[in-house]
């Protein structure tokens, strides 16, 4: 069975500082990570995948199939990236299994 | 097209109580999942669809959950005989089947109350 651990509930950092926000996951199959954000009052929505290898405001993501770890990264964080982060995780068949979710505050 | 729809956004319902909810995908999507979300946690599969065909269903879904897709479009998530341990965020998602791909379109949820 697949599973995606998010370690952290709240992430808070100062604007500007760097920030990551922790995924494992565990699979015995080849998986598609990804990254999925909702913010306050809005619907979820995705943020960026692995297999894309893109940036998308300023936040990137590197699947490391060693440590089993998809952790999301940002180097200057905003205000604007204040918001609940999922790490999902999709199988072959098509469903995903998402971690709980990590709430991020970026202070003034 | 505004993206995939749900109705109603909100649910309060006695105990015993049957519900049902409707999702709209958007349009040209043939892949349709359910996902039920309670406060803290993520999003939890429930069953999904391609086209009208129901591929697969959760071992955690009781029987009293039923998933329909009659046309291949819009979907509804019935439960029969609510309790109040149902109640929660109901979330549907569409996508296509795209090999490389795989993006899960969000609706805005309904969320259930049962008393």
């Amino acid at each position: 069975a697949q599973r995606v651990t998010q370690p952290e509930k709240l992430l808070s950092v100062f604007k500007g500082a760097p920030v990551e926000l922790k995924c494992n996951y565990s699979y015995s199959g080849s998986p598609e990570l990804f990254w999925y954000v909702q913010y306050s009052r809005q619907r979820l929505q995705l943020l960026l995948r692995h297999i894309s290898r893109e940036s998308i405001k300023g936040f990137t993501a590197d699947l490391n199939k060693g440590e089993t770890s998809f952790h999301l990264k940002k180097p200057f964080a905003q205000e604007e990236d204040s918001a609940m982060y999922y790490c999902a995780l999709r199988t072959n068949a098509g469903k995903s299994t998402f971690g709980d979710g990590t709430t991020l505050t970026v202070k003034p | 097209d505004t993206g995939v729809s749900q109705d109603p956004r909100h649910k309060i319902t006695k105990r015993g109580q049957n519900v049902t909810f409707r999702c709209d995908p958007i349009s040209e999507h043939n892949r349709l999942y359910w996902y039920r979300q309670t406060l803290g946690q993520g999003p939890e599969f429930l069953t999904y669809f391609q086209n009208e065909a129901q591929l697969e269903k959760s071992r955690l879904l009781s029987d009293r959950f039923s998933a329909e897709r009659p046309k291949g479009s819009f979907s509804t998530l019935e439960i029969q005989r609510t309790e109040q341990g149902d109640s929660a965020m109901y979330l549907c998602a569409s996508s296509l089947v795209v090999a490389t791909l795989g993006e899960q379109f969000f609706g805005p949820g309904t969320r259930l109350t049962v008393l």
